[in-house]
């Protein structure tokens, strides 16, 4: 299978406690992207890569969260001090530069903080 | 700011009726429009685009949208619903900036009974 692959699947953690999920775009698209979603909303925009730099951040994304793509390749999204409003469904999305426009998403990654 | 609107959140049909989801978006300048469509148990897919040229657009599975600029609408559209297209439909816009970021809406849940 090659596409957006995600890591894990799902994820229980106590409040308070780090967590990270990864994900693995598909291998010729430099563009990568992190959204939530939540019960009853469609996702919203997290952050966006192009290559390894982070081009924009939402004001979704506090400072407890970090996401990186070091080498251009997979990324990382780190949520530190887990809080219960943190939990939701975290998508990853990877495109090509040369623009349909089209985002192919992974499956996500669930988490639920208790 | 950018949003998108789904008018409906859940609809019910019987299978071979016709289907007809709204989507309005706000923004005035130049958008591409999508519906991705979410089965059960999957990640999201893409239907449909619409970048330029004939506001009519087909999609797969015998979907089309319908682009109306002075409403500023992409509305869902097919003739004969089926049990398989039970799922959930998001409508989404990209405003450009060259990278792709769509701006999701809320998205309707449909449920087709046999």
């Amino acid at each position: 299978d090659t596409g957006v692959s995600q890591d894990p699947r799902h994820k229980i953690t106590k409040r308070g406690q780090n967590v990270t999920f990864r994900c693995d775009p598909i291998s010729e698209h430099n563009r990568l992207y992190w959204y939530r979603q939540t019960l009853g909303q469609g996702p919203e925009f997290l952050t966006y890569f192009q290559n390894e730099a982070q081009l924009e951040k939402s004001r979704l994304l506090s400072d407890r969260f970090s996401a990186e793509r070091p080498k251009g390749s997979f990324s990382t999204l780190e949520i530190q001090r887990t809080e219960q409003g943190d939990s939701a469904m975290y998508l990853c999305a990877s495109s090509s530069e040369l623009g349909s426009g089209e985002l192919f998403f992974g499956e996500g990654s669930r988490l639920t903080v208790l | 700011a950018q949003s998108v609107s789904q008018h409906n959140h859940h609809v019910i049909l019987s299978e071979a009726a016709s289907l007809e989801l709204g989507c309005n978006y706000s923004y005035g300048g130049t958008v591409n429009l999508f519906w991705y469509v979410q089965y059960p148990g999957q990640h999201l897919q893409l239907l449909l685009k619409y970048f330029s040229g004939d506001p009519l657009v087909k999609g797969i599975k015998g979907f089309e949208a319908e682009f109306i600029k002075s409403k500023f609408s992409f509305n869902l559209r097919k003739p004969s619903v089926q049990w398989s297209d039970t799922a959930e439909y998001f409508c989404a816009v990209n405003l450009g900036g060259g990278y792709n970021k769509l701006i999701f809406g809320a998205g309707t849940r449909l449920a087709v009974h046999p």
